[in-house]
């Protein structure tokens, strides 16, 4: 059970392009998600929290205008990274809360979005 | 700001050695802390994870301690295999902060033959 899976895996996209990705829970409702964005060797740095039904919460320097996420449902949110540029190359990831738990989050296993 | 780091960021651990991934974190109010590994250009595993009122709790072949005291994290594993061979990353959570997780930077597990 717990399952959270990401679409598409990986992607190329060319500057100034906008890419979406896909993030859903396969077996419970997710009532908050979160984005992730890790670079090489880096440690996972939290993007925004979204609650389905209600606008995302940006963590502080992360762009919403850049980045949107959508949650409108409770299996399925989007993360649509806009006019994209190669510093945005990087791996996001997404987690899935479900209702009533507290600090269990499950995590999708990532998309490796390359930006030329 | 607070954040919770660790020690070494790359242990190398024969096979069949016990391994100690340590993490010290800095927000005296975080109150439950997971252990997740990471295979390369996959997304984290949850591993073990621990409330601030414990110390100490056990998994199949992996133990995590919690000292509040210098408030020090660490995940042992027993009888290290070549599967092991990750990046592991603690995390923390605060009350009132909706459980975000705060993330350690990682260290990068090497099982040699």
């Amino acid at each position: 059970g717990a399952v959270v899976s990401q679409h598409p895996s990986w992607v190329i996209c060319k500057s100034g392009t906008s890419v979406k990705i896909e993030c859903r829970s396969l077996d419970f409702q997710a009532t908050t998600m979160f984005w992730y964005r890790q670079f090489p060797k880096q440690s996972l740095m939290l993007m925004a929290t979204s609650n389905e039904g209600s606008k995302a919460t940006y963590e502080q320097g992360v762009e919403k205008d850049k980045f949107l996420i959508n949650h409108a449902s409770l299996t399925l949110s989007t993360l649509t990274v806009t006019s994209a540029h190669p510093e945005d190359s990087s791996f996001y990831i997404c987690s899935a809360r479900g209702a009533g738990k507290a600090y269990e989050q499950y995590f999708g296993p990532g998309t490796r979005l390359t930006v030329t | 700001g607070e954040s919770v780091g660790l020690h070494l960021p790359t242990l190398s651990v024969q096979e069949g050695d016990n391994s100690i991934i340590n993490c010290a974190y800095s927000n005296s109010a975080s109150d439950y802390f997971i252990w997740y590994k990471q295979e390369s250009g996959k997304g984290p595993q949850f591993i073990i994870d621990i409330r601030s009122n414990m110390d100490k709790r056990q998994g199949q072949r992996v133990t995590v301690l919690l000292n509040k005291t210098v408030k020090h994290l660490s995940l042992q594993i027993a009888a290290t295999q070549p599967g092991d061979s990750a990046v592991y990353f603690c995390a923390e959570t605060t009350p009132g902060t909706a459980s975000k997780l705060t993330f350690g930077t990682g260290t990068r597990l090497q099982v040699t033959l």
